[in-house]
């Protein structure tokens, strides 16, 4: 079957870095997506990756190696407003989105 | 308008009614997606549609219909709903037909079934 594993929750520090892990099993892989859901909003894109290796994108980076299953979220210098949940996705051999349950990260001062 | 849009924000609807949640998109996207979002669960597709004229089922199907008369429009429609129908619906939306893209959200619709 087809299964996106992530934590529940973490819980930083403002300043401080974060790294979120996904592990995924589907059938075909098109690449991993990462989105950002703050409370009562839509999800909005962060990052998608296909290629193994690192992307960076000013304090986030994503990170996957195809042959683990294996995906990460850095997030650097923590703000207040990275206060959200981050939802791990990827895309099977049909361009279908499979959804992690999301990533509650708490920001604390 | 600008990107994506639903209607109606949130609903309160008595068990066996029927109820259509609207979705329209300005961005000429091919691709229009319907998923339902329950708290410890990840988004779960319900319909799809590639092309304006065709659609699909996704994960969760049973209990809501979909038509794609034009680009612009993707109405789901729920013909008896249930309690267990009690959600947060998010369209969305995507440039390519069964190609990599990253999809666009609505800002969603929050279900009651009571």
């Amino acid at each position: 079957g087809q299964n996106i594993d992530q934590p529940t929750e973490m819980t930083a520090t403002e300043g401080a870095i974060v790294q979120i892990n996904c592990t995924y099993q589907t059938s075909g892989f098109n690449g991993l997506f990462w989105y950002q859901q703050h409370a009562g909003e839509a999800p909005t894109f962060l990052s998608y990756n296909v290629l193994d290796g690192l992307e960076e994108k000013g304090r986030f980076s994503s990170f996957l190696s195809r042959s683990k299953g294996y995906s990460y979220l850095l997030l650097k210098e923590l703000q207040m407003k990275d206060s959200a949940s981050y939802l791990c996705a990827a895309m099977d051999s049909n361009y279908q989105l499979i959804w992690g349950a999301g990533t509650k990260l708490i920001i604390k001062p | 308008i600008a990107g994506i849009t639903q209607a109606p924000t949130s609903q309160i609807l008595a068990a066996g009614r029927r109820m259509t949640l609207r979705c329209t998109q300005d961005m000429r996207h091919n691709a229009m997606y319907w998923y339902r979002q329950d708290l410890g669960l990840g988004l779960r597709l319900i319909h799809y549609s590639n092309t304006a004229g065709t659609t699909g089922k996704g994960e969760v199907p049973d209990g809501y219909s979909v038509s794609r008369a034009n680009t612009d429009d993707f109405p789901l429609t729920l013909a008896s709903a249930v309690p267990s129908q009690t959600s947060v619906y998010f369209c969305a939306s995507s440039e390519g037909t069964r190609s990599v893209g990253e999809q666009f959200f609505g800002p969603g619709t929050r279900l009651t079934v009571l």
